[in-house]
């Protein structure tokens, strides 16, 4: 069966500091990704897709991914993030084979000031 | 504005006492899926529905009923609750299964002694 992981569960850094969120999915067909973004007491925003194309792609508030077929990965990164970026992020990946959306576990980010 | 709303946002509630969780979507989108969120299960899917009258059961559709009458709600029935279904459940919309980002509602907070 498909599946997404989501190597760590809980992350903590300091402001400034340079992040990568590691997933990796288990399905060798045509793929579309996502990165949520889940901020404390709310629901979950799309922060970054990709569909096809260029694999490296640009979310909102400086994240972007990059999508690396080889190794059926898709992991988040920003270069220096901030205390406002504290929250839980999930991967989700779409297959070609039943369009069924798949989360990650979540990572829970803590950036301290 | 777009949206789906969920409603109500917190719910105190006994064990067998039945309620319902509805969610609305103002997008005119044809999927829509309830969600469940566990500290460390990540997003669980319940019941999903494709179109008006269509429903399909998710990964942990045990203890609940949904309906999809109208294209623009999708209620999310617990018969008869139970402790084990203290949750946050969220309500997601898009306008195609598979290809395009979730929209997710704000979330209910549910707690059954």
């Amino acid at each position: 069966a498909q599946s997404v992981s989501q190597h760590n569960h809980h992350v903590i850094l300091s402001e400034a500091a340079s992040l990568e969120l590691g997933c990796n999915y288990s399905y060798g067909g045509t793929v579309n990704l996502f990165w949520y973004v889940q901020y404390p007491g709310q629901h979950l925003q799309l922060l970054l897709k990709y569909f096809s194309g260029d694999p490296l792609v640009k979310g909102i508030k400086g994240f972007e991914a990059e999508f690396i077929k080889s190794k059926f990965s898709f992991n988040l990164r920003k270069p220096s993030v901030q205390w406002s970026d504290t929250a839980e992020y999930f991967c989700a990946v779409i297959t070609n084979r039943d369009d069924k959306i798949i989360f990650g576990k979540g990572t829970r980010l803590h950036i301290l000031p | 504005e777009a949206q789906v709303t969920q409603n109500p946002r917190y719910l105190i509630t006994v064990t067998g006492k039945k309620l319902t969780v509805t969610c609305s979507q103002n997008m005119n989108h044809e999927y829509m899926s309830w969600y469940r969120q566990d500290p460390g299960l990540g997003l669980r899917q319940i019941y999903y529905s494709m179109n008006v009258e269509v429903t399909d059961k998710g990964d942990v559709p045990e203890g609940y009923k949904v309906s999809r009458k109208e294209k623009r709600n999708f209620p999310l029935i617990l018969e008869s609750p139970s402790p084990n279904q203290t949750s946050l459940y969220f309500c997601a919309s898009s306008p195609l299964q598979g290809r395009s980002p979730l929209h997710f509602g704000n979330g209910t907070r549910l707690t059954v002694t």
